[in-house]
This record gives structure tokens, sequence and C-alpha cells, in this order.
């Protein structure tokens, strides 16, 4: 969690409003990854970045949903217009290595969306 | 295609008792498998990782899972639970190191006292 910042962590919005998420991970790294948790659920890929690029956005709503990444540090994610369906987490991740070469997935706190 | 089934929604043990969270994969290749655990309005945290160097696996807080091929499975255990491992604990797979991971639906671990 200590290598990623996300805000807000808390966003409650109307139907049909507009919202957007921002990720900072402390230190660069290429790989970023935007994910879905929906109550009771497991969290879900939403769309994977290396560097500006996106490697994998198959799972991202592309009607509502859109997301950049910007020199490849910070992202967004931005809804327009939520519906009451994505009350949800929305989890950033990003992947380092350790020790040994491994590289793995780390999240960071989330921010936690209520459409009313 | 690639999927995590995680037997058991909600698991409930005494504290000092074995920990057992249950995990199925299908994989068409070799498959990366993790372990996170989610503690309440938090994000995840990584207890372990299988990438095929060992069948089993040592993670952080006691933790260990083993994986079994011939089964295609990765059970968490631990061997006396304690309070602080009340949490929300999720099975992953992934293709390849940095490749999407695809989660089970999660296991509710509580420990009475």
């Amino acid at each position: 969690e200590a290598g990623v910042a996300q805000s807000p962590r808390y966003k409650i919005i109307e139907k049909r409003q507009s919202v957007a998420f921002w990720c900072n991970p402390i230190s660069g790294h290429a790989t970023l990854y935007w994910y879905q948790q929906i109550l009771g659920q497991g969290p879900k890929l939403l769309i994977q970045f290396q560097n500006n690029g996106v490697v994998d956005d198959s799972q991202l709503p592309k009607d509502r949903f859109s997301a950049e990444r910007l020199k490849g540090v910070d992202s967004t994610l931005k809804i327009q217009p939520a519906k009451l369906e994505d009350s949800a987490v929305y989890l950033c991740a990003y992947l380092h290595g350790t020790v040994g070469g491994q590289e793995t997935q780390y999240f960071g706190p989330g921010t936690r969306l209520l459409v009313l | 295609a690639q999927s995590v089934t995680q037997l058991g929604s909600h698991v409930s043990v005494s504290e000092g008792a074995l920990v057992l969270l249950r995990c199925n994969y299908s994989s068409s290749v070799p498959p990366y498998l993790f372990w996170y655990v989610q503690y309440p309005n938090q994000g995840l945290q990584l207890l372990l990782k299988y990438t095929s160097a060992a069948t089993l696996v040592k993670g952080i807080n006691g933790f260990e899972a083993e994986f079994k091929k011939s089964e295609t499975s990765f059970h968490l255990t631990k061997p006396s639970a304690h309070m602080s491992d009340a949490a929300e604990y999720f099975c992953a797979v992934s293709k390849n190191q940095g490749g999407k991971l695809i989660f089970g639906q999660g296991t509710e671990l509580s420990v009475k006292p």
C-alpha cells in the first residue's frame, strides 16, 4: 500500500454524474493497472498501462469509462456518466521487481465509489 | 481461459486452530499463483506467490501454500490462527509475470476467541 497513493478515498455521486479517480505510484513504475472490485467479488482488471501505452483494456466499458497515464507516472480513471452498477472499489496497482527478479503487483488503498 | 475457484465464501475457525482456505485454478499454461489478503477498507496485500521455483511456498504472517499440479490446487494454510488473521483472502492466477490477475471470489476468514 505504501507504494501508491489514490484519491479520493471515498466518493458519493448520483447516477449520470461524472467522476474521476487519481493514482500516483510514489516511485516511478512502468506498469500500472486499474481494477474494479464490486462488493462481494474479487477485483477485475479494467486497464493495464505500460508506460503511457495501453496493454490491455478488453474489460473496460469504453462507452463510459476512460483512463489515461501522462508521462508514464500518474494515472486517472474517469466514469461519465456513472451508473448504479459502477458502485465499487477502484484499485490502482503497480508492478514492482523484488529480490531475485520476480515482479509482483502491489495495490493501493482504493477509492470507494457509491452511485445513488 | 484462466479462472479461479475459492471453495467457501466464509470460513470460521477458533483462535489457535488450523486455517485452511481452498483455491482451485484453471489454466492452459503453467500459471503464476498468488494469495492476497484484504483488511477492511484497505487495498490488497500480497501474502505469497508461486512462480514454479518450489511447490511449497512460504509467505508472510506464518501462511504457506502448496502448489499441486495434479489437483490444480493452491490451498492456503496456517498452523495456528490469530485474531489478527480475520480478513478477506483472495486467490489469483496470472499467465505471466506482469500479466493481469484473475481473482477468485474471495473467502472471508473469521477467528473466534
